[in-house]
């Protein structure tokens, strides 16, 4: 079965110190990845997305994540963490196919602390 | 500016009322819709989608059941509501339009629904 896996619960940074979000997926062939970031009571923004090329992928709000092919792993990173980055985050994978149908991990919650 | 909205933004109801949730799409045509719901702040669950006007498919059985009466409207609906379909509703879309990608969901604001 296609899953994705988020093995925190919730990650503890302190304002300043880098921070990642991990993620890894169970998918075959070669997935679409994607970050989103949802705060109280909002719906989910996306922040960036994986299709080919460069491992490194730039998004927004100064967060970067980084494709593993062999690991098959994408972990959300930003070096210099801030405490407004607190929030809930969601890894995705849109496997090969139709309707665009996402495969969510069940979130990680970034707690920056002062 | 806002191009998915969805209301109410809250809503607390009865347990056994109906229920009529509406997510509707700017600017763009014959969009992918989608319905989720997140319990507990966690998890999305995919619970219906859809690729065209009349056209739903089903994630999960359920007491709920969707409908697309027009190209960027999608209504999440229930006759008889239970205490578990609290949650928070999302609707997201994919489609064409000028500063999106077609290969990416983007979301609505939500629905908080209480069953009482």
């Amino acid at each position: 079965a296609q899953s994705v896996a988020q093995p925190e619960d919730q990650v503890n940074v302190a304002e300043g110190n880098p921070l990642t979000v991990k993620c890894t997926y169970s998918v075959s062939g070669n997935p679409y990845l994607f970050w989103y970031v949802q705060y109280p009571n909002r719906g989910l923004q996306f922040l960036l997305k994986y299709i080919t090329g460069d491992n490194l992928v730039k998004g927004s709000y100064g967060f970067e994540a980084e494709f593993n092919k062999s690991q098959t792993s994408f972990h959300l990173k930003k070096p210099s963490a801030l405490v407004s980055d607190s929030a809930l985050y969601f890894c995705a994978v849109l496997p090969s196919g139709g309707y665009n149908k996402l495969i969510f991990g069940a979130g990680t919650r970034l707690a920056v602390h002062p | 500016s806002q191009t998915i909205h969805q209301w109410p933004a809250t809503l607390v109801q009865p347990v056994g009322s109906p229920l009529s949730l509406e997510c509707t799409v700017e600017g763009t045509s014959n969009p992918n819709l989608y319905w989720y719901r997140q319990a507990a702040g966690r998890g999305l669950q995919l619970l219906f989608y859809s690729v065209g006007i009349g056209q739903i498919s089903s994630e999960v059985p359920q007491n709920l059941s969707a409908s697309r009466p027009q190209d960027r409207q999608f209504i999440l609906s229930s006759k008889k509501l239970l205490l578990s379909d609290s949650g928070f509703y999302l609707c997201a879309w994919v489609g064409g339009l000028a500063g999106y990608s077609t290969d990416t969901q983007y979301f609505g604001p939500g629905t908080r629904l209480t069953v009482l």
